[in-house]
């Protein structure tokens, strides 16, 4: 009964593929998001969706396309990786109240190593 | 630019005595503050947080600390356990209408029975 999965847990690719990363919660939230750890370990937001549309896209190659068929799932997909793309990609997701804040859970991390 | 800050890499406490973790951010903007706290190969988990109306939340063991004028937070944790040792991390959002956490580099905390 995990809050926020995702999967693979691990990735190991060549450069130049294609891969996806999928994100799964059960909470009932209705934003999610994906977080990069790159190697020196901060932890930086990449895309936000709320209710299925895109609101936050932080300056990330258009090489990573994220993807919500629905509240319960964000996809991340990347095109022709880079070694750079090497890092902890984390999911999260929360529940946005009017004028309020929410906690944001996290999943276990995804780890990608691009060879 | 780091707009949140954990200028301590690692913080060694022993068992029983207090752990402060610090956190200084650079945003004036920033209105809500978090701590999450991640063991290795897991994601962080929530913590504690605060809002810029208050100086300090408490929750069990864990107090969070709120100086707006220096803009600097503090987590203390007491007393420290040994299943308390992990990697904490910093976070801050504005109320700019979204959600985006910004965190800091983390402090590994360890708590030495």
């Amino acid at each position: 009964d995990t809050a926020v999965s995702q999967t693979p847990k691990y990735l190991v690719t060549q450069m130049g593929n294609d891969k996806s990363i999928k994100c799964e919660q059960n909470l009932g939230h209705d934003t999610m998001y994906w977080y990069k750890q790159d190697s020196k370990k901060f932890l930086k937001i990449m895309f936000s969706y709320n209710n299925k549309e895109l609101i936050i896209n932080e300056t990330v190659p258009n090489r990573f396309s994220p993807k919500s068929p629905d509240k319960a799932h964000l996809n991340l997909h990347i095109n022709s990786l880079e070694l750079g793309d090497s890092a902890v990609y984390f999911c999260a997701s929360s529940h946005r109240l009017a004028g309020g804040r929410e906690t944001q859970y996290f999943g276990p991390g995804t780890r990608l190593l691009v060879l | 630019d780091q707009q949140v800050k954990q200028n301590s890499p690692s913080l060694s406490v022993q068992e029983g005595r207090i752990s402060i973790l610090n956190c200084d951010y650079t945003n004036s903007m920033f209105d809500y503050f978090l701590w999450y706290k991640k063991y290795p190969a897991e994601g962080p988990t929530f913590l504690i947080s605060i809002s810029s109306i208050k100086d300090k939340n408490e929750d069990g063991r864990f107090t969070v600390f709120l100086n707006k004028s220096a803009k600097h937070l503090s987590l203390h944790i007491v007393p420290s356990q040994p299943g308390d040792s992990a990697v904490y991390f910093c976070a801050a959002s504005d109320q700019g209408g979204s959600e985006k956490l910004v965190f800091g580099k983390g402090t590994k905390l360890t708590v030495n029975p």
